[in-house]
């Protein structure tokens, strides 16, 4: 059975940094993309990131990119997005996603909240 | 962007009633290098992450019932309810994963009468 497990996420003030972490099992991670997509309260879901295992194809999307840095750990299964110079607007839900095809997103975690307020 | 258009954003439906819902994306979605569309839809419970009921247009996930299905091309598509039961209650997202950034619908609640 697959499992994608993040931690990670709290409260921290604007500018602030948090980083956060997804371990998977049940499956292996190596070859495999990964993802990070987030849910503002209340609202929908916005794509965030992709890395492929060997970082030779990685994307970000316009809101994060330059604040955030997606990696990963294959020998340790995880997969981390460290996230600096953090704004209010970045308070969601974030879940770890991946899959057989990351354009079809199979496989979610549970999502840690990140909260970003003064 | 892309940009997914979900209708109706809400829907009331009597239990074993169908019921459907509209994507349209203002791009279409078929993807150069295979010619597939990368059309996904998903199914949200309170409390709950997202949960992948169909992909490609129409394939249906392991475990899915069956009176889920989904259809459409270019630009227009359709996830289709063919009886309405309690567990069905919740958010549908439809996701284009062909043109980056990747995007979602806004939304449908479908609620039980």
């Amino acid at each position: 059975q697959v499992q994608l497990v993040e931690s990670g996420g709290g409260l921290v003030k604007p500018g602030g940094s948090l980083r956060l972490s997804c371990v998977a099992s049940g499956l292996t991670l190596r070859n495999r993309y990964m993802a990070w997509i987030r849910q503002a309260p209340g609202k929908g879901l916005e794509w965030l990131s992709y890395i492929y295992s060997d970082y030779t194809d990685t994307k970000y999307a316009d809101s994060v990119r330059g604040r955030f840095t997606i990696s990963r750990d294959n020998a340790k299964n995880s997969l981390f997005l460290q996230m600096n110079s953090l704004r209010v607007e970045d308070t969601a839900v974030y879940y770890c996603v991946t899959g057989p095809e990351i354009r079809l997103p199979q496989f979610w975690g549970q999502g840690t909240q990140v909260t970003v307020s003064s | 962007d892309v940009v997914m258009t979900q209708s109706p954003l809400s829907l009331l439906v009597t239990q074993g009633q169908p019921a459907s819902i509209s994507c349209r994306s203002s791009h279409g979605l078929v993807y150069p290098d295979d010619g597939k569309a990368y059309l996904n839809w998903f199914h949200q419970k309170p409390g709950q992450s997202p949960r992948r009921l169909i992909y490609k247009v129409s394939a249906r996930d392991s475990g899915v019932p069956d009176r889920f299905s989904g259809r459409g091309a270019g630009t227009d598509f359709t996830l289709e309810i063919s009886r309405v039961e309690a567990e069905d209650v919740g958010v549908y997202y439809c996701m284009q994963g062909t043109h980056w950034p990747w995007t979602f619908g806004q939304g449908t609640k479908l609620e039980i009468k």
